[in-house]
């Protein structure tokens, strides 16, 4: 089965530094991949998402990731970082070939931001 | 548009005991999911429904996990009985998407805020 592995279960920076969150998927073929966002004691927010269109995708706030297949990776980053973005985050895959729909999930990322 | 509401929010129970979540998806979703999310991990799959029909449920311990959604709307998902292992957040997610859609490049899960469960 199709998986991603986040590299760094937690992960800190400082409020105006890059941030850059790792992901790695396991396929040959690449699927569809996605970063949510989990604020504390909230539901998964979809920050974007891959489809094939285009490497380089951008996400709400301030947020992009690029699609390298050569690396089998889609890294998540943001140049200047908030203290509102301090969160849990998570990769996610779909298989593209045929059969589920369904999310496969990393085990996440927690970002803090140090004022 | 309203979002996927899930109640509780928070339920602490003893192990054996039994416990349902409730949730409402968004207005016209015709696909629903369950995840659990233990502490330090990632959502996990228990059970996908497609309309009121079940498409998943190989990761649902059948044994004590059970999930319904009448009427292809509402869903409730119960344990009995429960187990300390049990402590998670249940997390319910919907989407407009058939699961036999074509066009996977437009798919999105909606996600609810959660019931954190915790058994002792």
């Amino acid at each position: 089965a199709q998986s991603v592995t986040q590299l760094g279960s937690h992960v800190s920076v400082s409020e105006g530094a890059l941030v850059l969150l790792r992901c790695n998927y396991s396929s040959s073929v690449p699927p569809y991949l996605f970063w949510y966002v989990q604020y504390p004691n909230q539901g998964l927010q979809l920050l974007l998402k891959y489809t094939s269109a285009a490497t380089l995708v951008k996400g709400i706030n301030g947020f992009e990731a690029e699609f390298k297949k050569s690396e089998t990776s889609f890294h998540l980053t943001k140049p200047s970082a908030h203290m509102s973005d301090a969160a849990e985050y998570f990769c996610a895959v779909i298989p593209s070939g045929a059969g589920s729909y369904q999310l496969t999930f990393g085990k996440g990322t927690k970002l803090s931001v140090i004022p | 548009e309203a979002g996927v509401a899930q109640s509780p929010r928070y339920k602490i129970i003893e192990k054996r005991q039994s416990v349902a979540f409730w949730c409402n998806p968004i207005s016209g979703h015709a696909t629903l999911y369950w995840y659990q999310q233990i502490l330090g991990q990632g959502p996990k799959l228990l059970i996908q429904f497609q309309n009121n029909g079940v498409v998943d449920d190989s990761q649902l311990p059948k044994d004590r996990f059970s999930a319904e959604r009448l009427k292809g709307v509402d869903s409730t998902l119960k344990i009995q009985p429960a187990k300390l292992e049990d402590s998670a957040v249940y997390l319910c997610a919907s989407s407009p998407q058939s699961h036999r859609g074509r066009d996977r490049g437009a798919y999105e899960q909606y996600f609810g805020p959660g019931t954190r469960l915790t058994v002792t």
